[in-house]
């Protein structure tokens, strides 16, 4: 069964601060890696989508890899804003052509204090 | 473009009565789907389509129906609202199946009593 787990589960640093959340997913066979943002009483909204063959791809302050021999990824974000408080999710796509394919973590949960 | 939009935003029931939650799309996308975020969990598919005409289940579908008579609506039924189902619930939209960026709506948050 296809997993995807993220740690931490909750996360709060200071304004300005740097910080990498991670993601470990085992996703079969695999076809994509995707990062949503969650904001407090709102829908996901995608950051990055990255495929077998890419190792880094950015939007502006966030920065994902993809590490596909090992199975994880990360998500980093540089020079942190209290508007990047939210729950940053993690979700693997199969490409085994069942129901939507994607397989989503928990989500970490990330505050930023001023 | 309006994107994905859901109503209601807020709903209470009570156990046993039925509720239809609204979801469209103005992107022409072919795939929508719908999922139940509950505290603690990740996001669980409850039901799909891939076009017109086409639903199918997804990993939590007992108590839901769906159709999809055009590509820009995608409504969810609840045929007899139980305190289980208590959960907020996202419409999403996207051009393919796994493919290509995933568009959600802004979330229908529901109370079963």
């Amino acid at each position: 069964k296809n997993q995807v787990e993220q740690s931490p589960q909750s996360l709060i640093i200071l304004e300005g601060k740097n910080c990498t959340l991670q993601c470990n997913y085992t996703v079969s066979p695999f076809s994509n890696l995707r990062w949503y943002k969650q904001d407090t009483g709102r829908g996901p909204v995608s950051l990055t989508i990255m495929t077998f063959s890419e190792n880094t791809k950015s939007n502006g302050r966030y920065t994902a890899t993809l590490d596909a021999d090992t199975k994880q990824s990360s998500l980093h974000i540089t020079a942190s804003q209290l508007s990047d408080s939210a729950s940053y999710i993690c979700v693997g796509t199969d490409s085994g052509g069942g129901a939507d394919g994607l397989t989503f973590g928990k989500g970490t949960h990330l505050i930023i204090q001023p | 473009n309006a994107g994905v939009t859901q109503t209601p935003k807020f709903q209470v029931l009570k156990t046993g009565q039925s509720m239809t939650l609204q979801c469209a799309q103005d992107m022409n996308h072919e795939y929508m789907s719908w999922y139940r975020q509950d505290p603690g969990m990740g996001l669980r598919l409850i039901h799909y389509s891939v076009g017109a005409g086409i639903t199918d289940q997804g990993e939590v579908p007992n108590g839901y129906n769906v159709s999809r008579s055009t590509t820009e609506d995608f409504p969810l039924r609840l045929l007899s609202a139980a305190p289980s189902q208590t959960s907020v619930y996202f419409c999403a939209s996207n051009q393919g199946l796994g493919v290509g960026e995933q568009f959600f709506g802004p979330g229908t948050r529901l109370t079963v009593l």
